[in-house]
């Protein structure tokens, strides 16, 4: 049971350009959202996160945006830089509830 | 602050084996969570520990357990490896249970 799915595995962005990844999510209980970064052989780096009270979280290069109806997020990344290149989770929770990840989706940047 | 560390980082074990992963979470933080990453099933939950005790736990089976000391360092065994054990171990650690998690590094675990 996915609960929570990242139907892209691989994302490829020209550098400069807007980076927009995508994730869905099933359970409709889930109130907090995170997306993390990851490079290879370190672990995931948490990056921004949006709680269901709120439909859009900002800092700096990266929004975070949450559609609670069509229970989807998604991380706009403006503009894309090389260092953007990672592995991007998304991740939902409720209340003290375990973290569920979704599968991942490989974004690179090319110059 | 120091973040959370993980030790080892690499470790190469043999079928039927039991291996001991350490986390130390980051100063002040009281939960700790254990992940499993493998290239087909992403990120995938172990256990939760909060103050020496267990709070959530995943769907494992009763070979992967784990525990936390009064400092909130916590292990997690394996016992009798098995081939599909291997995989990246990730520790997370957070103040409390509705925290944002930060993660270690990770301890590689390849078992032949």
């Amino acid at each position: 049971d996915q609960q929570v799915k990242q139907n892209s595995p691989s994302l490829s962005v020209q550098e400069g350009r807007i980076s927009i990844l995508n994730c869905d999510y099933t359970n409709s209980m889930f109130d907090y959202f995170l997306w993390y970064k990851k490079y290879p052989a370190e672990g995931p780096t948490f990056l921004i996160s949006i709680s269901s009270i709120k439909d859009k979280n900002e800092d700096g290069r990266f929004t975070v945006f949450l559609n609670k109806s069509a229970k989807h997020l998604s991380l706009h990344i403006v503009p894309s830089q090389p260092g953007d290149s990672a592995v991007y989770f998304c991740a939902a929770n409720r209340g003290a509830q375990k973290l569920v990840f979704g599968q991942g989706t490989r974004l690179t940047i090319n110059p | 602050k120091a973040g959370v560390t993980q030790t080892p980082r690499y470790l190469i074990k043999t079928r039927g084996q039991q291996v001991t992963l350490s986390c130390s979470p980051i100063s002040g933080h009281r939960s700790v969570s254990w992940y499993q990453q493998t290239p087909g099933q992403g990120l995938q939950f172990l256990f939760e520990y909060f103050s020496e005790t267990q709070r959530n736990k995943g769907n494992f089976p009763g070979r992967f357990s784990g525990r936390q000391f009064s400092n909130s360092r916590s292990e997690m065994n394996v016992s009798t490896l098995e081939l599909g054990d291997s995989a990246l171990y990730l520790c997370a650690s957070s103040q409390d249970l509705t925290d944002t998690q930060y993660f270690g590094p990770g301890t590689r675990l390849t078992v032949l």
